[in-house]
């Protein structure tokens, strides 16, 4: 089955605080994580990507995946007003659900708020 | 930079018309996609392609059509609109390579369809 799961929110933060953002999903051959970031009324765009085991830092981004638990997270760091918005987990179909091995699978979003 | 353009950006229609949204790419990227997403609301995958002459229908069963007669151009059609249809449509594209790993996607601004 085909799953990607978020918790929906809302996620609410204090400005500067770490905001932590958690993804599981359900395809033990999925190789490939991807967090985006939409605001309202706009279209996802790419935060960060992950494909080893571990973290990866960019900026005030953290992503960290952890497969043998099927788990991946996102940390921001000195959170923003601006970071407000709804933040997708996706994680690519590694098996061949009827060919559409390679797609994305997104998750339903958290959304976060940064309060001032 | 993601150079990938949807057109219209709004567009608001009667029932029973024909309409075609538009959506290219400049990455000259293999994959696109066609997702629907109602505000607030997960994305749903409606189609994808691999290539020119490549056309599969997404997880979300839709009354759209599509074509793929050049790489950099990936229309999506609604032969006769309802008010069902009335949602925001977003297209995608990504690098691919069979048996590689996934590369990430990349989302154009969108077009927001309201039937009437």
């Amino acid at each position: 089955q085909k799953e990607v799961e978020q918790n929906s929110g809302p996620l609410s933060v204090p400005e500067g605080a770490i905001a932590s953002l958690n993804c599981t999903y359900s395809d033990r051959v999925s190789q490939s994580f991807f967090w985006y970031r939409q605001y309202s009324g706009k279209s996802p765009e790419l935060i960060m990507s992950i494909y080893s085991n571990g973290d990866k830092e960019d900026g005030r981004f953290t992503a960290q995946l952890n497969k043998a638990s099927q788990y991946v997270s996102l940390l921001i760091r000195d959170s923003q007003p601006s970071d407000s918005a709804t933040y997708l987990c996706a994680v690519n179909c590694g098996r061949n659900y009827g060919g559409s091995q390679g797609n994305l699978i997104f998750g339903k979003g958290t959304k976060l708020s940064v309060k001032p | 930079e993601a150079d990938i353009y949807q057109t219209p950006r709004y567009l608001v229609i009667g029932t029973g018309k024909k309409i075609t949204l538009e959506c290219s790419q400049t990455m000259g990227h293999d994959k696109m996609y066609w997702y629907q997403q109602d505000p607030g609301m997960e994305l749903h995958l409606i189609h994808y392609s691999y290539g020119v002459n490549s056309t599969e229908k997404g997880d979300l069963s839709s009354e759209s059509t599509v074509s793929r007669i050049r790489t950099e151009h990936f229309p999506l059609t609604l032969e006769s609109a309802r008010p069902s249809h009335t949602s925001q449509y977003l297209c995608a594209s990504s690098e691919y390579q069979a048996g590689g790993p996934i590369d990430t996607q990349y989302f154009g601004p969108g077009t927001r369809l309201t039937v009437l």
